[in-house]
């Protein structure tokens, strides 16, 4: 069974701080990570993905996230928050070695960034 | 090119009434998905279909639910005797998953939203 989990529901920064959006996940093998972000009142939208090769994978608007194997973990950062970031944001996860297998979607973190 | 397209954008329906929610994929995309998001929460796996496979209904929350994807294109999700808590915004999505293509990631239609009242 593949799971992920989002810890916190809400991540208030600053703009112009730097953001993370934490995201764990579990998987029998090995992962395929991604993240999403739904802006209000819209379909969610692709931000980036980790199959293989360099942890650290850049994305859309600035955005970026690590993996890390041995904390399971594939937190979302950005180096300054802009106001126009807030919006709720999910993780994803499906296992690699199963092309057919479905993708498992965390709960969502909202992220709040104020001017 | 077109995207996931979703039809009808906003349905609002009496309590007890039959419901159909169509999902256009983008073509040639052999997986589809259904999930469900209530108002600003999570997402709510409901089903997946890839190619000719029979379809993963395990997140389908009772037999009110049902889906079907003709042809291996077009998908319609059908909910019988409506109820207020079926009221959520209900998601398709789309992916072009095969052999070596499993990292593709989905595409999303911008979603039907559902009032039972």
């Amino acid at each position: 069974a593949q799971s992920v989990a989002q810890p916190e529901d809400q991540v208030n920064v600053a703009e112009g701080n730097p953001l993370t959006v934490k995201c764990t996940y579990s998987v029998s093998g090995n992962p395929y990570l991604f993240w999403y972000v739904q802006y209000p009142n819209r379909g969610l939208q692709f931000l980036l993905k980790y199959i293989t090769g360099d942890n650290l994978v850049k994305g859309s608007y600035g955005f970026e996230a690590e993996f890390n194997k041995s904390q399971t973990s594939f937190h979302l950062k950005k180096p300054s928050a802009l106001v126009s970031d807030s919006a709720l944001y999910f993780c994803a996860v499906r296992e690699a070695r199963n092309a057919g297998n479905m993708l498992t979607f965390g709960g969502g973190t909202r992220l709040m960034v104020k001017p | 090119g077109a995207g996931v397209s979703q039809s009808p954008s906003n349905k609002v329906t009496e309590k007890g009434k039959d419901v159909e929610l169509r999902c256009d994929p983008i073509s040639g995309h052999t997986a589809l998905y259904w999930y469900r998001q209530s108002l600003g929460q999570g997402l709510e796996f409901l089903i997946y279909f890839q190619g000719n496979s029979a379809p993963d209904k395990s997140g389908l929350p009772s037999d009110r639910f049902s889906a079907e994807r003709t042809g291996g294109s077009v998908s319609t999700l059908t909910i019988q005797r409506t109820q207020q808590e079926d009221s959520a915004v209900y998601l398709c999505a789309s992916s072009l998953i095969g052999m070596g293509q499993g990292n593709s990631p989905l595409h999303f239609g911008n979603g039907t939203r559902l009032t039972v009242t």
